[in-house]
């Protein structure tokens, strides 16, 4: 009974390459987040969508484009994938209007690209 | 921009001893949430604790408490009697009235057996 599940889990590209990780939360939250964890491990927040609608759009290189089908999906696609795109990427949800809106997280994607 | 503080890159605790972890945070809203996570190893993002500003009673989930100063920013974490399972990174988290969560760049925590 998995809440948030990414796949896939890991994920090795060759650079030039366009690859998506996909995202699903069976918790009937309404609002869904793409995270980045870097080598350093700093967490920072890429995009947040509420009922399928863009919320947080942070200064993210346009080659990423998320996409939310449903509220229970968020997709990140990535386009043309550079060395410096390498790293975790978490996927989180949450419900909005409860009382601490925490944010429960996937177990993450590890992207390498080559 | 929230910026969330965590000045200790490592700590080091003895099993069965205390460990207080800090976090300071810049904000010029009164109203606010504030998180602690635990990444360990397996890299999953685990909530410790939270605690919402306008609360003055420090929350605690068993062995983990936390020690809140709104007028100092600061929101602590206390992890008492260490287990080899504590072992992990550490961020504090804070989050405005809206979405966007904040993190500190983290605490490894290596408890010694």
């Amino acid at each position: 009974d998995t809440a948030v599940s990414q796949t896939p889990k890991y994920l090795v590209t060759q650079m030039g390459n366009d690859k998506s990780i996909k995202c699903e939360q069976n918790l009937g939250h309404d609002t869904m987040y793409w995270y980045k964890q870097d080598s350093k491990k700093f967490l920072k927040i890429m995009f947040s969508y509420n009922n399928k609608e863009l919320i947080i759009n942070e200064t993210v290189p346009n080659r990423f484009s998320p996409k939310s089908p449903d509220k229970a999906h968020l997709n990140l696609h990535i386009n043309s994938l550079e060395l410096g795109d390498s790293a975790v990427y978490f996927c989180a949800s949450s419900q909005s209007g409860s009382q601490f809106n925490e944010q429960f997280f996937g177990p993450g994607t590890r992207l390498t690209v080559l | 921009a929230q910026t969330v503080t965590q000045s200790q890159p490592e700590m080091s605790v003895q099993e069965a001893e205390t460990v207080t972890l800090s976090c300071t945070y810049d904000t010029s809203e009164s109203d606010y949430y504030l998180f602690w996570y635990k990444q360990p190893p397996s890299r999953q993002m685990i909530l410790v604790i939270r605690q919402e500003a306008y609360k003055q009673q420090n929350a605690t989930e068993n062995r983990f408490s936390v020690n809140f100063q709104k007028a100092a920013k600061s929101f602590s974490l206390k992890i008492s009697d260490s287990q080899l399972g504590d072992a992990a990174m550490y961020f504090c988290a804070y989050r405005s009235l809206g979405y966007k969560l904040s993190f500190g760049a983290g605490t490894t925590v290596t408890v010694r057996a």
